[in-house]
C-alpha cells in the first residue's frame, strides 16, 4: 500500500512570511503524480499545486511552489508572502493506479 | 455551474439504520470517487468508479456499497450504519481515470454523517 506522511500536524506563520510544509511518501513506482490540496474551514477541497514525478523542474503556482526530491521521496510545499486566507488544512496526496492517497494533513494558521 | 453536488449536507442516523448518500456531477466526467475524512486521518478512498458501469474497492470499503447509476450519478449506501462510520463523506469526479494522467479531482462540499 502507498503511504503519505505529513509529520507536522500544525504550523503557524506570520502574515507576509514564508512557510514550508513537509511531505514524504513511499512508492516503488517510477512515474506518478503528487498533489497539494487545501481545505479551508468551508470544508471545500481545493487543488493548490501538482507535480509529475518524471519532471525535474519543481512546479510553481503564484505564491506556491514545491521542492520535489524524487530520490528522497520528499514533496514539500512552500508558501511565500503568506496571507490570512491561506489559513487552512493542507493535504499532500499521491496518485497511484488511478487512486489518490492522502496524508493526514497539516493545519496551517496565518496570523496578522 | 454546479460541479459536484452531494446530498444531504448533514445527516444523523441511529445504529443499524440504512441510508444512501447521493452524488451527481454535471461536468461529463467519466470517473467518480467516494472518500471519507476522519479527524487526524486525512481522506481515505472508499470506492471509485473509473467509468460508467464499473466500480472498484478503495482503502476502506467494508460496510459500504456503491452504485454508478449513470454517468452523472454515483451513490454510496450504508446498509446498517455503525458509530465507526461517523465521518465527513466527500464525493469527487475527474474527467478520466487519474492513472498516469494530468487530471485532477473535483470535490463536492461534503456530507457530515453522525451515527449514534
Amino acid at each position: 500500500a502507498q503511504t503519505v506522511t505529513q509529520s507536522q500536524p500544525e504550523m503557524s506563520v506570520q502574515e507576509a512570511e514564508t512557510v514550508t510544509l513537509s511531505c514524504t511518501y513511499d512508492t516503488s513506482e517510477n512515474n506518478y503524480y503528487l498533489f497539494w490540496y487545501k481545505q479551508p474551514p468551508s470544508r471545500q477541497m481545493i487543488l493548490v499545486i501538482r507535480q509529475e514525478a518524471y519532471k525535474q523542474q519543481n512546479a510553481t503556482e503564484n505564491r506556491f511552489s514545491v521542492n520535489f526530491q524524487k530520490a528522497a521521496k520528499s514533496f514539500s510545499l512552500k508558501i511565500s508572502d503568506s496571507q490570512l486566507g491561506d489559513t487552512a488544512m493542507y493535504f499532500c496526496a499521491f496518485e497511484d493506479l488511478g487512486r489518490l492517497y492522502f496524508g493526514r494533513g497539516t493545519q496551517l494558521t496565518v496570523w496578522p | 455551474n454546479a460541479g459536484v453536488t452531494q446530498t444531504p449536507k448533514f445527516q444523523v442516523l441511529k445504529t443499524g439504520q440504512s441510508m444512501t448518500l447521493q452524488c451527481a456531477q454535471d461536468m461529463n466526467h467519466n470517473s467518480m470517487y467516494w472518500y471519507r475524512q476522519d479527524p487526524g486521518m486525512g481522506l481515505r478512498l472508499i470506492y471509485y468508479s473509473a467509468s460508467e458501469g464499473t466500480t472498484d474497492k478503495g482503502e476502506v470499503p467494508n460496510g459500504y456499497n456503491v452504485s454508478r447509476l449513470n454517468k452523472r450519478e454515483f451513490s454510496l449506501r450504508l446498509e446498517s450504519a455503525a458509530p465507526s462510520q461517523t465521518s465527513v463523506y466527500f464525493c469527487a469526479s475527474s474527467p478520466r481515470r487519474l492513472q498516469g494522467s494530468d487530471e485532477k479531482l473535483f470535490f463536492g462540499s461534503g456530507t457530515q454523517l453522525s451515527v449514534l
